[in-house]
Formats: C-alpha cells, structure tokens, sequence
C-alpha cells in the first residue's frame, strides 16, 4: 500500500491561493490520488481525483508531476470556509478498502 | 436526495452494553465501509463489504462486527469486547471509480 506523508498543518489567508503537497514514492502504476476535505465532526468529502498530470473541476486543481512520486492539491483564493483537513489517500480504486487515511493536513485560513 | 445515513447522531453506552449503529445508503453502491475516528487522527478502517453478505476485517475489527443483509444497510454493532470504544464513527459507500461518500458520522461515548 503505498504511503502519504503531508504537512500536518498549513495557515493561509482569505484570498490566497493554497498548495498542499502530498509525497507517496511508493506509487503503483494502478494507484489514483484522491483528495478528501473533512470539516469537524462531519464524513469526509470528495474533493479530486487524478491518476496523472492535470486535472481541474469547479473547487480545485490537482498537479501531479510525469514521476508520480508526489501531487498538489491547489484550492484558489480560499475563504473562512475552507478552514477543514484535507487527506490525500492513494490506492487502486478497484480496492477501496486500501484507502488509508493518514492524519491529514490541517489547512487554518486566517481573515 | 441520495445520500448515507447514520444514525443515531449521538449515543452513549455503558460498559458491558453492546451497542448497533445504524447505516443505510440509497446510492446503489455495492461497496460500504465503516471507520472509526479518533481526536486528532485519521480513520482508521473497521469492516468493508463489497458485496451482499459479504464482508471483511479492516485494520481494527476486533470487537466490532456487522452484517450486510441487504445492499442498502451495513450496520456496525460495538460489542463489549472492544475495550475503548469511545470514538467517531464514520459509514461510507464507494463508487465503481473509488469515490468514497461518507455519513455524518456517530459520536459514541461510553459512560
């Protein structure tokens, strides 16, 4: 299963473009890389999902570079209410159950 | 609207009481799973199903079980086994591209 590791915790401004970065070297050629956003005492959600390159939908980016060793999440002028964790999980989308979440990062935007 | 649903939102339990949480999903999906959640943490996987009565131990199944009896429930019971269950408790249903979609979640506290 391959591993994440992100940046426990992040502060921005309202505003701001924000780039979370998330290192998986472990990669497999079946893995996608999904990103979730989860706000206190509530399930997770469905941020973006990616296997390579670029992809963009109406909340996010997601970069993800021609080695796939690491991906950015980039959320564009964020707001109070992107205040939340943010997970990057990376598996074989036939195998859900291999989703691991780590501890996330912490994103804190600041008025 | 289609969706998850936990429930209850809150319970409490006494020690030596087993307790059911309930999850239902009318999403259509086959696959389902349930976490727990504790402060601070990522989830951590207790039992996924990805078909009727079937399932399967996650990372931390001992004192949990379920049952998947039909494709739209997956309930979770805490037996008086599991020795601190007071957590965060997450039910999720997976799409066939991976897409987790989760419940709100139930806050277990034992007394």
């Amino acid at each position: 299963l391959a591993k994440t590791t992100q940046p426990i915790s992040m502060d921005s401004y309202e505003g701001q473009e924000v780039n979370i970065t998330c290192s998986h070297n472990n990669i497999a050629t079946n893995d996608y890389i999904t990103w979730y956003q989860q706000f206190p005492s509530q399930g997770p959600r469905f941020i973006i999902q990616g296997y390579k390159t670029k992809v963009t939908n109406e909340v996010a980016s997601l970069f993800i570079p021609a080695d796939r060793k690491s991906s950015t999440l980039s959320l564009p002028r964020v707001s109070l209410s992107d205040t939340a964790v943010y997970y990057c999980l990376v598996g074989d989308i036939d195998y859900g159950q291999n989703f691991v979440f780590g501890p996330g990062t912490r994103l804190s935007v600041l008025p | 609207d289609g969706g998850i649903t936990q429930s209850p939102k809150y319970l409490f339990r006494k020690e030596g009481q087993n307790v059911t949480l309930s999850c239902e999903q009318n999403l259509n999906h086959d696959a389902m799973y349930w976490y727990r959640q504790d402060p601070g943490q990522g989830l951590r996987l207790i039992y996924y199903s990805q078909i009727v009565n079937d399932f399967q131990k996650g990372d931390i199944a001992e004192g949990y079980s379920v049952s998947r009896e039909k494709k739209e429930s997956f309930p979770l019971t805490v037996t008086s086994a599991q020795k601190n269950p007071t957590a965060f408790y997450l039910c999720a249903s997976s799409t066939l591209k991976g897409e987790l979609f989760f419940g709100e979640g139930s806050r277990l506290t034992v007394l």
